[in-house]
C-alpha cells in the first residue's frame, strides 16, 4: 500500500539551531500539505503545494520557516532558527487534487516528525 | 470565530452506547467534509467523508451534514474501547485559494 514517507520521526534540537524535515508523498499526488500539530490541538496548515507551486503559505512564519517542493514531488520544511514554541508534531499529507472540484477527497498523512526544542 | 469548531471534550460514553460528535464551520463556501480519527501519538486517518446534505452510513459510523445550519456530525454506534481517540472534523473549500482546514478535535473515551 502506498504511503507518505516522512523523516526524521523524532528530532531533538537546541533553540537557535536549524532543523529540516523531509516528505515524500504518494506517487501521483499533486497536492502536498505541511501541518503543525501542537499537543491537544488540531493540525494547523503551514503551507500547501499544488505540484511545485505554493498555493497557500499565509500561516507560515516566513521569518524562520521555509518550504520547497522543487520538482513537484518530495518536499522539505526548514526551521532556522528553532524556538521553544516550535516544539510540535509536523505532519505531511498528500492528496490527488485541489480546487475546482466539489469532491476533493481525502488526505493521506505520513507518520509525522516530532520536534522537541530545548 | 474559528473556521471549524469542535468541543474538545473529553466525551465519555459507556461501551455499546452511541457516541455523538459535532462540528460547526463558518464558511458557507465549504464543499467537502471529513471526519478523521487520530490515536494518541499517531497521524490522522480518514473514517468518513460527506459532500451533500443528509446522512451517510458506513458500518458503525454515520456522518450527517446540514449545510443550512453549517453543521456536520458523526455518530458512532455500538461504541468500543478501541474507538477511544481524538476525532478531527475537516472542511475543504475553495475561497480564493483552496483550503483544507481542521478543527481542534474532540477526544472520545469509551468506557469498558
Amino acid at each position: 500500500e502506498a504511503e507518505v514517507a516522512q523523516s526524521p520521526r523524532y528530532k531533538i534540537t537546541e533553540k537557535s539551531q536549524a532543523v529540516a524535515f523531509w516528505c515524500d508523498p504518494i506517487s501521483g499526488h499533486a497536492t502536498l500539505y505541511w501541518y503543525r500539530q501542537i499537543l491537544g490541538q488540531g493540525p494547523e496548515l503551514l503551507v500547501q503545494f499544488q505540484d511545485e507551486s505554493v498555493v497557500d503559505d499565509s500561516q507560515l512564519p516566513k521569518d524562520r520557516f521555509s518550504a520547497e517542493r522543487l520538482k513537484g514531488v518530495d518536499s522539505t520544511l526548514k526551521i532556522q532558527p528553532a524556538e521553544l514554541g516550535d516544539s510540535a508534531m509536523y505532519l505531511c499529507a498528500s492528496g490527488l487534487r485541489a480546487g475546482g472540484f466539489a469532491n476533493t477527497g481525502e488526505l493521506f498523512f505520513g507518520e509525522g516528525s516530532r520536534l522537541t526544542v530545548l | 470565530q474559528k473556521e471549524v469548531e469542535q468541543n474538545s471534550g473529553p466525551l465519555s460514553v459507556p461501551e455499546g452506547a452511541i457516541a455523538s460528535l459535532n462540528c460547526t464551520y463558518s464558511d458557507r463556501g465549504s464543499q467537502s467534509f471529513f471526519w478523521y480519527r487520530q490515536y494518541s501519538g499517531k497521524s490522522p486517518e480518514l473514517i468518513m467523508s460527506i459532500y451533500s446534505n443528509g446522512d451517510k452510513e458506513d458500518g458503525r459510523f454515520t456522518a450527517q451534514l446540514n449545510k443550512a445550519s453549517q453543521y456536520v456530525s458523526l455518530l458512532i454506534r455500538d461504541s468500543q474501547p478501541s474507538d477511544s481517540a481524538t476525532y478531527l472534523c475537516a472542511v475543504a473549500l475553495t475561497s480564493g485559494t483552496y483550503k483544507y482546514i481542521f478543527g481542534t478535535g474532540t477526544r472520545l473515551k469509551v468506557l469498558a
